[in-house]
């Protein structure tokens, strides 16, 4: 069956980068997502990559694929306070359908 | 932000008693999606609707149901609450052929408490 995980927790010095990893066990994943979640609020899409894309930038944020080792990275620049949150990552085999989600990396930027 | 707005934002209940949460959308997507949120399990999809009318079950759609009489109007129905379906249900939207990635956007969840 389709598997997502993600580490639970990550603490970083506001500046710094912050990278998150996630692990998805599906190899016909199509579609691999990146949602924010700030306290008491929905899920907001942060990004997406598709499986024949290695990797994609936008603003400070840097999504990296491999998928060899079905392994998905959101990298954080010069990250900041607001964007302490949960972080999802989500995966597909059809864009906008079915996702299966990890279980959320609680990311915490200290000043 | 996507037009999507859920009610009620947050209910009590007791256990044994019917409860029906609404997911009301205006941006005349063709699929909807309803998610609970547990600690330690991320999101999981309960129901999901491609159409008036056309439902589907999730992951964990036990003691669930749904139902699609209009577009923009997605409802789940807890027919017997009981205090595992305590949770953050979350609805999602999503449209098809509108872009390369037809990503799900979600509502602002609603909290629901069986006591």
């Amino acid at each position: 069956g389709e598997d997502v995980e993600q580490s639970l927790f990550l603490s970083v010095r506001e500046g710094d980068s912050s990278v998150i990893n996630c692990t998805y066990t599906d190899s016909s994943s199509t579609y691999l997502y990146w949602y924010k979640q700030e306290p008491g609020a929905g899920l907001q899409l942060l990004t997406y990559i598709f499986s024949n894309m290695d990797m994609k930038q936008d603003q400070r944020l840097t999504v990296l694929l491999n998928k060899k080792d079905k392994h998905l990275s959101l990298r954080i620049a010069d990250t900041q306070t607001g964007d302490s949150a949960i972080y999802f990552c989500a995966e597909s085999i059809r864009a906008g359908n079915m996702l299966t989600f990890g279980g959320g990396t609680r990311l915490m930027v200290k000043p | 932000d996507a037009g999507i707005t859920q009610s009620p934002r947050h209910k009590v209940t007791e256990t044994g008693t019917p409860v029906t949460l609404r997911c009301h959308q205006t941006e005349n997507h063709r699929y909807m999606y309803w998610y609970r949120q547990d600690p330690g399990h991320g999101l999981r999809l309960i129901h999901y609707s491609y159409g008036v009318k056309d439902t589907d079950k999730g992951e964990v759609s036990d003691g669930y149901s749904v139902s699609r009489s209009k577009t923009e109007d997605f409802l789940l129905t807890l027919e017997s609450a009981t205090s595992s379906q305590t949770s953050v249900y979350f609805c999602a939207i999503s449209s098809e052929g509108q872009g390369v990635a037809d990503t799900q956007y979600f509502g602002p969840g609603t909290r629901l408490t069986v006591l």
